[in-house]
């Protein structure tokens, strides 16, 4: 089983539409998550941090449940801009940050 | 200018070969990486330094070394080159802050081909 999982997609959908990425992680001892954005051919760069208490940033909301060991991130009203893969990301300690394979997303006007 | 820059961008070259992948920083990170990205599978860690004398391998380092020669470079070889080592290379930085993990800042990647 890997560390962590995410559904691979792609997903399609159109301009405005909601959508949600899922992710588990394997470590119970995890300590911190993150959603990381990766365009095509592009280095993945950090779009937000996921807490316990939910977080959101505009149009993008993370949540993390640690019982189930488990992250989301929830996008509104989506953008042709907003087309990129998604890296569920988990720190588990030390050096260990652990990449998720990612969730490719496709917005179509 | 990027903060974090990867030379070569685009590299093909013969199996036994000896690669030299550099990565040089303007952030005056402490912290330094080095992963590998391959379709369907996740960023992975070659080798982590978290200053300059300090050298730590990571989940795959095998047929891979690396070289911190200052806080703002770090070198990743591959000293005789295979196919199955073809894939998307990235740097990456990271700051330092006790008790806590914080953003790593990547390069643009170097794509690595092994014929």
């Amino acid at each position: 089983r890997k560390e962590v999982e995410q559904d691979p997609g792609p997903f399609n959908v159109p301009e405005g539409a909601t959508v949600a990425f899922n992710c588990t992680y394997s470590n119970s001892a995890s300590q911190s998550f993150f959603w990381y954005r990766q365009d095509c051919r592009k280095e993945p760069k950090l779009l937000m941090s996921v807490y316990s208490s939910g977080n959101e940033d505009g149009r993008f909301t993370a949540q993390l449940n640690r019982a189930s060991q488990y992250i989301s991130l929830l996008i509104r009203d989506s953008k042709l801009s907003d087309s990129a893969t998604y890296l569920c990301v988990v720190y588990t300690g030390g050096f260990k940050t652990i990449f998720g394979a990612g969730t490719r997303l496709f917005v179509k006007a | 200018d990027a903060d974090v820059t990867q030379t070569p961008r685009n590299r093909i070259t013969k199996t036994g070969k000896r690669i030299m992948l550099e990565c040089s920083q303007t952030k005056g990170h402490d912290r330094m990486y080095w992963y590998r990205q391959d379709p369907g599978l996740g960023l992975r860690l070659i080798y982590y330094s978290f200053d300059v004398k300090d050298i730590n391998k990571g989940e795959i380092s095998d047929g891979y070394s690396v070289s911190r020669q200052a806080q703002a470079k770090f070198s990743l070889s591959l000293e005789s080159a295979i196919p199955n080592q073809t894939a998307l290379y990235f740097c990456a930085t990271s700051d330092r802050l006790a008790g806590e993990v914080n953003e790593q800042f990547f390069g643009p990647g170097t794509r690595l081909t092994v014929l």
